[in-house]
């Protein structure tokens, strides 16, 4: 699996937009990007995916640059309960394959 | 829908003994379950990858006799910790995989807080 760079943490006001980006350089070309995050003592939560075009959902939305060495997670609205550490995985599609975390973004979303 | 659950949520238990944990997808069939550890301040570290009806492969390092994997059925995979101890204690979280279109999105329990005195 490719491997992703992410800031170690980022700080966000409530009501503004997070962008949260990751770098993977090196990703193939059935590879997805996938984005987690996880609160603090829960399990990790699914955010969204996407290959190589846009995608939005009632989460967030995930923009990948063209050449797909880089990508952005845009949570619209932040507020104080998106503070969480966020992880950007890619891997290739399908049930079977492993999900490697790396560190994440650790983001405080501030009143 | 793609809900996994875990039990117990924590458990204590005394060096030396065994504990299991459970993890079942709730509203889905899971062909595939992934077995993770935690430790405070630290990523998740993949354990092991469990199959329906064959054997886990563990990642290198993971004891396989130590974290004993079972995957009976297609929503219940079972993890249990042999001989725990102090070392031991870490959060444990299970995944399952969703989706039949090219690429399935895996979904986490709640995780299992093992504490070993």
């Amino acid at each position: 699996d490719a491997k992703t760079t992410q800031p170690t943490s980022m700080d966000c006001a409530e009501g503004r937009a997070a962008n949260l980006p990751c770098n993977h350089s090196t990703i193939s070309g059935n590879e997805y990007v996938y984005w987690y995050r996880q609160i603090h003592s829960q399990g990790p939560q699914y955010i969204i995916h996407g290959l190589k075009n846009n995608e939005t959902n009632e989460m967030a939305s995930l923009i990948i640059t063209e050449d797909r060495k880089s990508s952005t997670l845009i949570l619209p609205h932040a507020t104080l309960r998106d503070t969480a550490v966020y992880y950007c995985i890619v891997r290739v599609g399908g049930g079977g394959f492993k999900t490697i975390f790396g560190a994440g973004t650790r983001l405080f979303v501030k009143a | 829908g793609a809900v996994v659950s875990q039990h117990p949520s924590r458990v204590i238990c005394k060096s030396g003994t065994s504990v299991k944990i459970e993890c079942r997808s709730l509203d889905f069939q899971a062909t595939t379950m992934f077995w993770y550890r935690q430790f405070p301040k630290q990523s998740l570290m993949l354990m092991a990858t469990s199959n329906e009806g064959s054997k886990a492969t563990y990642e290198q390092g993971v004891e396989k006799d130590k974290f004993l994997i079972n995957h009976a059925s297609l929503t219940l995979s079972t993890l249990t910790v042999t001989s725990a101890h102090p070392e031991d204690s870490s959060f444990y979280i299970c995944s399952a995989s969703y989706g039949g279109g090219t690429a399935e999105t895996q979904y986490f329990g709640p995780g299992t807080r093992l504490l070993v005195l």
